[in-house]
């Protein structure tokens, strides 16, 4: 069974920084190309970040670009999000997500639950 | 860059059948593959419809997606309206390597 599985989200001030992790199972990690999607209360979904099943290809929303930075580790099926100079509007759900195919864009399979991360002093 | 529209909210009752458009503000629908995404309150979002016109496995055949060219824009038909059914959609394609999502839009079943 497939599982994504968020973790690291909490209160921080802005101008923080935090690191949100995402651990996988039940498929081979290394195969596939993953994402962060991110959700502010009461909003629709953003999408964040995606990542190239070896790294090789690394993209990002303009709102974040420069201040965050996704990363994997295959060895350890995990999936990373490092997020600095934090803004309240950076307060939302974030959500890991896989992509459908190992190859071609055809959306998200398997979502995680989500971790809150909320920005406020 | 483009955006995709789609309306704030639709209602319908049960039994009956709703269609959510989703309308992309520049270049061709039919560039790349629209998903549409349903989600339930608290939680993370599922898909009904990938590859523009694909059903999951386990997605009720109630659930359709279709593209057209002529309004640039692709829909979602939801037939055989079910309580259940009530929850926010999302339509989302690509462009280039970036994702975007549509607004989303509420779904009332009364």
């Amino acid at each position: 069974e497939v599982q994504l599985v968020e973790s690291g989200g909490g209160l921080v001030k802005p101008g923080g920084s935090l690191r949100l992790s995402c651990a996988a199972s039940g498929f081979t990690f290394s195969s596939y190309s993953m994402n962060w999607v991110r959700q502010a209360p009461g909003k629709g979904l953003e999408w964040v970040s995606s990542i190239s099943s070896s790294s090789s290809y690394i993209y990002y929303a303009d709102s974040v670009k420069g201040r965050f930075t996704i990363s994997r580790d295959n060895a350890k099926n995990s999936l990373y999000l490092q997020m600095n100079s934090l803004r309240a509007e950076d307060t939302a759900v974030y959500y890991c997500a896989r992509d459908r195919y190992p190859y071609g864009d055809s959306g998200f399979d398997y979502w995680g639950q989500g971790t809150l991360v909320t920005v406020s002093s | 860059n483009f955006m995709l529209t789609q309306p704030h909210s639709v209602s319908e009752s049960p039994g009956k059948t709703v269609t959510i458009s989703c309308t992309r503000s520049s270049g061709s629908i039919a560039s790349n593959y629209v998903q549409w995404y349903q989600q339930r309150p608290g939680s993370a979002p599922t898909t009904v419809i990938y590859e523009d016109n694909q059903r999951p496995s386990g997605v009720p055949d109630r659930f359709s997606g279709s593209i057209d060219s002529s309004s640039n824009s692709a829909s979602l038909t939801i037939s055989g309206l079910k309580t259940e059914d009530e929850a926010d959609y999302y339509c989302q394609s690509y462009d280039s390597s970036n994702v975007v999502f549509g607004g989303g839009t509420k779904l009332t079943v009364l």
